[in-house]
Order: structure tokens, then sequence, then C-alpha cells
């Protein structure tokens, strides 16, 4: 059973529109979540790590804009906008328990395109 | 900030010769690691988690950690095609910020 469900998993998105990402926890017990950004065969980044429902964060970085919202316990929301023209990018979220030890897991990630 | 970086970029190696993976990092203070693999459009999986020196072995990985050399690296006894895949060291203090070196691209031939 999966733990993390991401959606969509693959948008085209036009240019100029932002794209917003759902990823959904199956199991509660793994509060902390977070969000990672990664271009095409390139490092994966760290952007986001909220823990209570109702924490927001925004950062901007090159070649897009992000805002993430913590929803729920369960679900964790991520709106990117002002992607660069031509990028693909990928998004993915983990969760897991925090402190200094325990597993992390992770989504299958979204693929954002830009048209 | 953390640096994190991997060696070797990439890695071509026979089935069932030992591949080996080097991970670097500069927070001497990292107290958490982890190693995981990537394959093409999936999510990532994790392979070992390690959080104190010496080795730790999960079935056919074990990643080995040094602190005082900010050194941690993953072997992989018995390779097959199927673990062909990028292999990511991860390193943090707790879980909450984590920075993952760039990766290597381990290839294992038949």
């Amino acid at each position: 059973v999966t733990l993390l469900e991401q959606n969509p998993r693959w948008r085209l998105v036009p240019r100029g529109q932002a794209v917003n990402l759902r990823c959904i926890l199956k199991n509660s017990q793994y509060p902390w979540m977070s969000w990672y950004q990664q271009d095409l065969q390139k490092q994966l980044q760290w952007l986001f790590t909220l823990r209570s429902p109702g924490d927001k964060e925004v950062k901007s970085l090159p070649g897009a804009d992000y805002l993430a919202t913590r929803v729920t316990d369960t679900e964790l929301r991520l709106q990117v906008a002002n992607m660069s023209q031509g990028r693909t990018l990928y998004c993915t979220c983990s969760a897991g328990l925090g402190g200094n030890t325990g597993q992390l897991y992770f989504g299958e990630g979204s693929k954002l395109t830009v048209l | 900030q953390q640096k994190v970086q991997q060696s070797p970029e990439s890695l071509t190696v026979s089935e069932g010769a030992m591949a080996s993976l080097n991970c670097t990092f500069s927070d001497g203070t990292s107290n958490n690691f982890r190693w995981y693999r990537q394959h093409s459009a999936k999510g990532l999986e994790v392979l070992v988690s390690i959080f104190s020196d010496g080795e730790k072995e999960e079935g056919r990985f074990t990643a080995h950690l040094n602190r005082a050399n900010l050194h941690v690296s993953l072997h992989i006894r018995e390779p097959q095609p199927s673990d062909s895949a990028v292999y990511l060291c991860a390193v943090s203090r707790g879980n909450n910020r984590i920075f993952f070196g760039d990766g290597t691209q381990l290839v294992v031939k038949p």
C-alpha cells in the first residue's frame, strides 16, 4: 500500500498558469510532510516542511514560485506558479516522524511541463 | 549550507560484482543519513538508513558511515540489472530539512 498519493501525476501547464498539486497521506502516524522539487536529471531540492493544518509557506526560486499549504493532517498542497517556459519539473512529497531518526516515505512525484 | 557530493557520477558494473558508491557531506553535526534509489519516472525508494558510525546492512545493501571523515558509502552485493537506477545520498540533522547529492547513475550489465 502506497503511503503517499500525489495528484496529478502529470500536467501540461500553459505558460503563465499556476498548477495545484496534492499530496495525500494514508497514515497520519507520519505527520511531518514536505515538498521537494527536481529538474530533469538534476539534484533533488527540499522546498518546505509543514507540520500542522493551517501552516503555509512561500518560496521563490529561479524558474518558479511556490506556495505550500498544510490543509489537514493528511493533505499537503503545493501551488507552482510562474514556471519558466519549456521547463520540466518534478515535485515530490514526503512524510516522516520528525526527530532525529525514523523513516521517511516519498510519493511518486508529479511531473509538470510548461508549454 | 550543507553540501552533499556523490561519486562517481556514473558507474557500470557486471551482474554479481560488488558496486560501491560514495557520498561526502560538509556539516559534521549531521546525524541522519539515507540512501535512496530512483528509477526513471518513479518515486524514491529507501534502501538503508544509518544514524551512527559503523555499518548498517539491509538485505544486499550496506551503508558505512564515518562522520569524522564526513563520508558515507553504499555497497551493493550481487547487483542485478534491475538495480540499475540513480542512487541518491540524503543527509540531514533530524528529518526536517534534507540535503541530497546529485546522484550516481548505476548500470548493471547482465
